[in-house]
């Protein structure tokens, strides 16, 4: 079993939609990113989170630290979110540079 | 501007060649990384560097080696004894554990 899981894989949704993308981990953590793949391969970072929420234009991060687990909305979904979304955790076992990546969810919005 | 470059963008290896992709940052950042990206699976660590002069294998740190002569600076070289380097290479950096900031990535390929 991977220690970062992400769902769904995939998914597509009308533009205006309101996106939920999902990472679950399986350690205990020191902080957990949401990072940003366009299809060129670049990525971008969006989030590091340690608790709570956070909030960057449409974008809204939460995690839930008892639970491990953590939450990416986009409200108002834009044809321009369509990227890989990925999760990844810096456990608190692993040192402070090491992180453990998800396999990322591959979001499509159509126009 | 400040932010991080690659090259070159794609790369061509014969079999039994060394190859070194560049990493250059201008963020003055200490930390820096190499990771390998696989169709469907999260990024793997090859190797850090927190320190000039300084670095530590990651995950996958067989076949590759790497220098850290300048804080700017953080190339890999792709050994002949990496057997199957065909893959997607990022490199990113960051200050002090914060975010990580990436590069937009060479693409690796053995003919």
């Amino acid at each position: 079993k991977n220690e970062v899981e992400q769902s769904p894989q995939n998914l597509t949704a009308q533009e205006g939609e309101f996106i939920t993308i999902n990472c679950s981990y399986s350690v205990g953590i020191s902080a957990l990113h949401w990072l940003q793949q366009h299809p060129g391969g670049g990525i971008v970072s969006l989030f590091m989170l340690s608790s709570g929420k956070k909030k960057h234009g449409r974008l809204i991060a939460t995690i839930n630290i008892q639970e491990k687990h953590s939450s990416l909305h986009i409200t108002a979904s834009h044809p321009r979110d369509s990227a890989v979304y990925i999760c990844a955790v810096r456990g608190t076992n692993f040192g402070n540079e090491k992180l453990t990546f998800g396999t990322g969810t591959r979001l499509t919005i159509i126009p | 501007d400040g932010g991080i470059t690659q090259s070159p963008k794609y790369l061509f290896r014969k079999e039994g060649q060394n190859v070194t992709l560049s990493c250059e940052q201008n963020l003055n950042h200490d930390a820096m990384y190499w990771y390998r990206q696989d169709p469907g699976q999260g990024l793997r660590l090859i190797y850090y560097s927190q320190i000039v002069n300084d670095f530590q294998k990651g995950d996958i740190a067989e076949g590759y080696s790497v220098s850290r002569e300048k804080k700017e600076s953080f190339p890999l070289t792709v050994t002949s004894a990496q057997k199957n380097p065909t893959a997607f290479y990022l490199c990113a950096s960051s200050y002090r554990g914060q975010r990580r900031f990436f590069g937009p990535g060479t693409r690796l390929t053995v003919l």
